[in-house]
């Protein structure tokens, strides 16, 4: 199946400062997710973002597939940011695109 | 907006009951998941519906059971519950076709003393 890296696995920043966290992956992918874990566990969709560039607010994403990776970008980090981060991409080339393969995460540490 | 359900976000069983855990979607979703995530060791497919009272296993499906009778509804069952089922269980569904956006519920965190 295809292997998903997530870089750093911890980031610690102050409040206002940037950040980029990033995914490779071993194989070309049509399909990828980002999702953030918030305290309380839910998963919440980010982006879907097989390729291209997108925004939401104070985050962007961008999916290069050829180069097999993508990077989230969080520009003026606030406290409620924190939490674990994770990219998703299909299990393997073969399926629907119903099963997915999870990084392990990168956990962000917001401070006032 | 799509809406994943769970039946419960806390629940306490005792070792050896049998649980069930109520997942429901409203986006007539044909792929319909169940996870577990643990510390250090991330997010695990326990079981995988692509259609009505289809299942495939997953990952882990070894003490946990499925039901799928209706297309908005899949349902993870521990037929007897021990102590290292304690986990955050996590279910999703997505469309087959693209995009093959997945929503997660609220999760639930079980515990089995």
């Amino acid at each position: 199946g295809i292997q998903v890296e997530q870089s750093p696995p911890d980031l610690i920043l102050q409040e206002g400062a940037n950040s980029t966290l990033r995914c490779n992956f071993s194989d070309s992918v049509n399909n990828l997710q980002w999702f953030h874990q918030n305290p309380w566990g839910q998963l919440i969709n980010l982006f879907y973002i097989p390729s291209g560039t997108k925004q939401n607010g104070r985050l962007s994403a961008t999916t290069v597939a050829t180069e097999r990776y993508s990077l989230l970008y969080i520009s003026s980090s606030q406290t409620t940011d924190s939490g674990v981060y994770f990219c998703a991409v299909p299990l393997n080339l073969n399926t629907n695109a119903g099963k997915s393969t999870f990084g392990d995460g990168t956990t962000l540490t917001v401070k006032p | 907006d799509v809406k994943v359900t769970q039946s419960s976000r806390y629940l306490v069983k005792r070792t050896g009951e049998k649980v069930f855990l109520e997942c429901v979607q409203d986006m007539d979703h044909e792929n319909m998941f169940w996870y577990r995530q643990d510390p250090g060791l991330g997010l695990r497919l326990i079981y995988f519906s692509y259609d009505v009272k289809m299942k495939e296993k997953g990952d882990i499906p070894e003490g946990y059971s499925v039901s799928r009778e209706k297309k908005e509804r899949f349902s993870l069952i521990l037929e007897s519950a021990s102590t290292n089922q304690t986990s955050m269980y996590l279910c999703a569904s997505n469309p087959t076709g693209a995009p093959y956006e997945q929503y997660f519920g609220p999760g639930t965190r079980l515990t089995v003393t």
